[in-house]
């Protein structure tokens, strides 16, 4: 079955470390997104990406850095400068092919401890 | 920028009650509006979506309605389930961009 796939589903996070979340499809989806999610907040984009080697900025890109090396992976580095890290990070597709709707993945939970 | 904001933070109706789920949006040049299921600790689901061109849209046990005069777009759920209890964002996007604004959503809590 086609689909997003975000790995790991828990990560845990020292200060001062980087640490990367995983995101892979197999949709053949041209775009992909990751998104920040905090308790009772709406989604904020951090990074988006329409085309292999190509990335742009989202709203709070400050202390995350993406790569797009490949269609199918886009990979979420969360540096030691993004200060408050915890929370659930979604990564998303977009097929660009009509129908405007993302495919999510199922997240992951990342914490600082 | 142009956001998309929700009525109600949470909403509890009675098994078996119809729900109704509304967004605001301020973005005249919207032209895609979806929305998404979210379960707790999972990734948003598709639900239903419309574009600017409709007024109403069906899908099973949902209807999604669009009133462009006044940017309200509601999420209509008949017979409401257990399993319907989720967090519902609504997101839109402008003609010919790729680019989601979501919503802050609302709680959906069902009561046996």
């Amino acid at each position: 079955d086609g689909g997003i796939t975000q790995s790991p589903k828990y990560l845990f996070r020292k200060e001062g470390q980087n640490v990367t979340l995983s995101c892979e499809q197999n949709l053949n989806h041209d775009a992909m997104y990751w998104y920040r999610q905090d308790p009772g907040q709406g989604l904020r984009l951090i990074y988006y990406s329409q085309i292999v080697n190509d990335f742009q900025k989202g709203d709070i890109a400050e202390g995350y850095s993406v790569s797009r090396e490949k269609k199918e992976s886009f990979p979420l580095t969360v540096t030691s400068a993004q200060k408050n890290p915890t929370a659930f990070y979604l990564c998303a597709s977009l097929s660009g092919q009509g129908n405007y709707g993302y495919t999510f993945g199922s997240g992951t939970r990342l914490t600082v401890v | 920028g142009e956001s998309v904001g929700l009525h109600l933070p949470t909403l509890s109706v009675q098994e078996g009650d119809n729900s109704i789920i509304n967004c605001a949006y301020s973005n005249s040049a919207s032209d895609y509006f979806i929305w998404y299921k979210q379960e707790s600790g999972k990734g948003p689901q598709f639900i239903i979506d419309i574009r600017s061109n409709m007024d109403k849209r069906q899908g099973q046990r949902v209807t999604v309605l669009l009133n462009k005069t006044v940017k309200h777009l509601s999420l209509q759920i008949a017979a409401t389930q257990p399993g319907d209890s989720a967090v519902y964002f609504c997101a839109e996007s402008g003609a010919g961009s790729y680019q989601l604004t979501f919503g802050k959503g609302t709680k959906l809590s069902v009561i046996p």
